[in-house]
């Protein structure tokens, strides 16, 4: 059964800084899923990457799939406050069944 | 544009009760996922349902039973409620006309007392 983990759990940076989310997978899956959530809110997409090194941009906040190395990473650049919630790389298992990491919660110092 | 409906949004229960929760997707999204959510903890695939059909099963104990109608919406019957149940329970949908990517609703709160 496809295994999903997420370092750091915990990330704390300062305003401005570059930081990097990993997200590591322990068998096939040819899709990789990042989202955001708000404390008591819903989950949002962020990025869906298809292939291997597929790289998608939105803002400040990039994301890449290695499915070689079965790694995707979430790269924040210049954080800023707005950007502090939990973030989720999830992998496909499965016809109709996703895993969750275990998710990384940020928190950008002003 | 339409988003994933779910009822009711908090539900609070006693223990042995049974609960039953809704989910309507995306028009036109063929594809029902549900999720549990306990706090502080990443969100755990429950069962999924394609063309009315069960597609995937993940860990849903045996007390509770999903479904999903005609119509495409899908219920969550969750029966002999334990505290440990308190969670958010996340509902998506989904279609490969649209790349399977899963947009979630906003949730349901349950908490068992």
């Amino acid at each position: 059964e496809l295994k999903v983990e997420q370092n750091p759990l915990f990330l704390s940076m300062q305003e401005g800084k570059n930081y990097t989310i990993y997200c590591n997978y322990s068998t096939t899956s040819d899709r990789l899923y990042w989202y955001r959530q708000d404390p008591g809110k819903s989950l949002e997409s962020l990025f869906v990457l298809l292939s291997n090194g597929a790289v998608k941009q939105e803002g400040r906040l990039m994301a890449s799939l290695d499915t070689k190395a079965r790694l995707s990473t979430l790269h924040i650049t210049a954080a800023v406050h707005d950007l502090s919630a939990t973030y989720f790389c999830a992998g496909h298992s499965g016809t109709y069944k996703y895993i969750f990491g275990t998710g990384t919660r940020l928190k950008v110092l002003a | 544009a339409a988003g994933v409906i779910q009822s009711p949004r908090h539900l609070i229960k006693e223990k042995r009760e049974t609960a039953t929760l809704k989910c309507y997707p995306i028009p036109r999204h063929d594809t029902v996922y549900w999720y549990q959510q306990g706090p502080g903890q990443d969100p755990q695939f429950l069962i999924s349902f394609y063309e009315k059909m069960q597609s995937d099963k993940g860990s849903i104990p045996d007390r509770f039973s999903a479904q999903q109608f005609s119509d495409y919406h899908s219920e969550l019957n969750m029966s002999s409620l334990e505290l440990g149940d308190s969670a958010l329970y996340f509902c998506a949908s989904s279609s490969e006309v649209f790349g399977n990517e899963q947009f979630f609703g906003p949730g349901t709160r349950l908490t068992v007392l």
